[in-house]
């Protein structure tokens, strides 16, 4: 089946800092890339919609500076936390859109950001 | 605007007895329903989805999940659950008319006793 690779899995940083999160499709190509942030014992919230060659679209209340997203190539999506608050600490998760219905939306395995 | 309810933060149910993990939904023109399930620290799995068809959905690890249109629901079920089943669910929907924007509810945690 169909893989996301996202990286790091767990990321420690210091309060300013910015951090990069990776997120690849291995065996296909994504055109539409998701970016979303889980909260503890919460749901998913979708930040962000990454299309290849064009800007992220960003949901209401997301800040596009803080988080900054590049989808540059059809199989490389990144999302980078940009001088990170411990606000920021959470479990963002990236899911690749392979196809017209949704379960060939694939989901990476998430990382945890954890800022001092 | 579409959104997703799951009722139940948690259920806890014994090995071996029936699960049900409730949904309902609002979507302006016809739903597309999704499953996902979720193990502790990874990503979403897809469990199974409803698009048109018969009401009653076949998925995964033995679990189907009921389209009912006039209560707006879409249940998830196991006759006879396992220890593995222990994880956090996630039911989503997605109207046509918002792309392919799923749109999630907000999870069941789901505990399976020995």
């Amino acid at each position: 089946g169909a893989v996301v690779s996202q990286h790091p899995s767990r990321v420690i940083c210091k309060s300013g800092t910015s951090v990069k999160i990776e997120c690849r499709s291995l065996d296909f190509q994504a055109t539409t890339m998701f970016w979303y942030r889980q909260f503890p014992k919460q749901s998913l919230m979708l930040m962000a919609t990454s299309n290849e060659g064009s800007k992220a679209t960003y949901e209401q209340g997301v800040e596009k500076d803080k988080f900054l997203i590049n989808h540059a190539s059809l199989t490389l999506s990144t999302l980078t936390v940009t001088s990170a608050h411990p606000e920021d600490s959470s479990f963002y998760i990236c899911s690749a859109f392979r196809g017209f219905e949704s379960e060939k939306l694939f989901f990476g395995s998430g990382t945890q950001l954890s800022v001092l | 605007a579409q959104s997703v309810a799951q009722p139940e933060d948690q259920v806890n149910v014994a090995e071996g007895n029936p699960l049900t993990v409730k949904c309902t939904y609002s979507v302006s023109g016809n739903p597309y329903l999704f499953w996902y399930v979720q193990y502790p620290n990874r990503g979403l799995q897809f469990l199974l989805k409803y698009i048109t068809g018969d009401n009653l959905v076949k998925g995964s690890y033995g679990f189907e999940a009921e389209f009912n249109k006039s209560q707006t629901s879409f249940h998830l079920k196991k006759p006879s659950a396992l220890v593995s089943d222990s994880a956090l669910y996630f039911c989503a929907v997605r109207d046509m008319a918002a792309g392919n924007k799923l749109t999630f509810g907000g999870g069941t945690r789901v505990l399976v006793k020995p």
